[in-house]
């Protein structure tokens, strides 16, 4: 069965730094990839996705993600969190030839950036 | 404004009152969602729909209850709750099935069964 795993499940980073969250995913077919962000409150909003293609894509925010099909990994990254980045962020992984579009979710991951 | 509603936001019941959480999306999507979120696990998919009329099972159905009669709504019921149901629960809805469509997200329910 396919799944998602967020190996950091709680990150805190002072403004500046930069951040890498770990999402990897078990599914040996052609997958689309998701990155979602929950700010405290609020509802689910997408980060960014990949479908094919510049396996490099960038979404809003500033943030980015690498697609690195040969360690099934899809790692959300950005250069420089503000406080305002404190959120709880989700990998998310649907299989490509999925006519039903369900999104396998990993466990999420809080980030706390101190100011 | 395009957006998916939910209510009620907050809800606590008790062990086996039936209750009722809404769904409504404005932006015409057929596909609909239903998942909730717990700690350390994510969010799960208890049901979908494709359409008016259509629905299915996702990975965790049991004790859950959804219609599709309308486009635009998609209630989840809960025909007798139990403390294992106290979850934080969220609708989607999509232009269409299938995984190249943005799923957009409801605000959320949090839902307390004692």
């Amino acid at each position: 069965a396919q799944s998602v795993s967020q190996h950091n499940h709680h990150v805190i980073l002072s403004e500046a730094a930069s951040l890498e969250l770990g999402c990897n995913y078990s599914y040996g077919g052609t997958v689309n990839l998701f990155w979602y962000v929950q700010y405290p409150g609020q509802h689910l909003q997408l980060l960014l996705k990949y479908f094919s293609g510049d396996p490099l894509v960038k979404g809003i925010k500033g943030f980015e993600a690498e697609f690195i099909k040969s360690k099934f990994s899809f790692n959300l990254r950005k250069p420089s969190v503000q406080w305002s980045d404190t959120a709880e962020y989700f990998c998310a992984v649907v299989r490509s030839s999925s006519n039903t579009g369900k999104l396998i979710f990993g466990q999420g991951t809080t980030l706390q950036v101190k100011p | 404004e395009a957006q998916v509603t939910q209510n009620p936001r907050y809800l606590i019941t008790v062990t086996g009152k039936k209750l009722t959480v809404t769904c409504s999306q404005n932006m015409n999507h057929e596909y609909m969602s239903w998942y909730r979120q717990d700690p350390g696990l994510g969010l799960r998919q208890i049901y979908y729909s494709m359409n008016v009329e259509v629905t299915d099972k996702g990975d965790v159905p049991e004790g859950y209850k959804v219609s599709r009669k309308e486009k635009r709504n998609f209630p989840l019921i809960l025909e007798s709750p139990s403390p294992n149901q106290t979850s934080l629960y969220f609708c989607a809805s999509s232009t269409a099935g299938g995984s190249y469509n943005e799923q957009f997200f409801g605000p959320g329910t949090r839902l307390t069964v004692l």
